[in-house]
């Protein structure tokens, strides 16, 4: 069974600083998905990471994948308040292209000031 | 915005009943996907459909059915709500066009509860 998993759930940031969101699955994939939602809304897509090694950015947020380790990173830099939000990764149950895919529970942040 | 809508956007149904949810889309993607969200667990994926008359089951599919008889529409049906059901719901579908590829486009959500 292919799970993902997110640490941590909950994260409360001072604007400003740095910090990590990780996002764990327990099979082979090499597409990696990362969305943002705000309260009451649908899923926005921020990246799309297809292959080890991708590193993607916009803006204050950076997604890398490692394939080999099953993880992935998304790292935020010198956060700020318009950044709160909740942040999924899910990954495709195939491994492939076809969508289907596995959420993590999410990481709820709150950047203050 | 990949001009996805959900209809209705809300609902309150009793147990027992049939509820059918509608997902259009305009951009002629081919792959459609029924999730629903629930607090502490995320999106989990119901049915999916890779064309018209092309559906298949996901990870909950239990209680679930769907119906695509033209690309645009994706429809999904409770057959008799239950209280579990109760649940936010968001169509999505997939484009596959070089220079968007994988990229997953999410509806507004339909809430739904059952009482």
């Amino acid at each position: 069974e292919l799970k993902v998993e997110q640490n941590p759930l909950f994260l409360s940031m001072q604007e400003g600083k740095n910090y990590t969101i990780y996002c764990n699955y327990s099979t082979t994939s090499d597409r990696l998905y990362w969305y943002r939602q705000d309260p009451g809304k649908s899923l926005e897509s921020l990246f799309v990471l297809l292959s080890n090694g991708a590193v993607k950015q916009e803006g204050r947020l950076m997604a890398s994948l490692d394939t080999k380790a099953r993880l992935s990173t998304l790292h935020i830099t010198a956060a700020v308040h318009d950044l709160s939000a909740t942040y999924f990764c899910a990954v495709d149950i195939y491994g492939g292209s076809q969508g289907n895919l596995i959420f993590g529970k999410g990481t709820k942040l709150s950047v203050k000031p | 915005d990949a001009g996805i809508t959900q209809s209705p956007r809300h609902k309150v149904t009793e147990t027992g009943t049939p509820v059918t949810l509608r997902c259009h889309q305009t951009e002629n993607h081919r792959y459609m996907y029924w999730y629903r969200q629930d607090p502490g667990h995320g999106l989990r994926l119901i049915h999916y459909s890779y064309g018209v008359k092309d559906t298949d089951k996901g990870e909950v599919s239990d209680g679930y059915s769907v119906s695509r008889s033209k690309t645009e529409d994706f429809l999904l049906t409770l057959e008799s709500a239950t209280s579990s059901q109760t649940s936010v719901y968001f169509c999505a579908t997939l484009s596959t066009l070089a220079g968007m590829r994988d990229t997953q486009y999410f509806g507004p959500g339909t809430r739904l509860t059952v009482l």
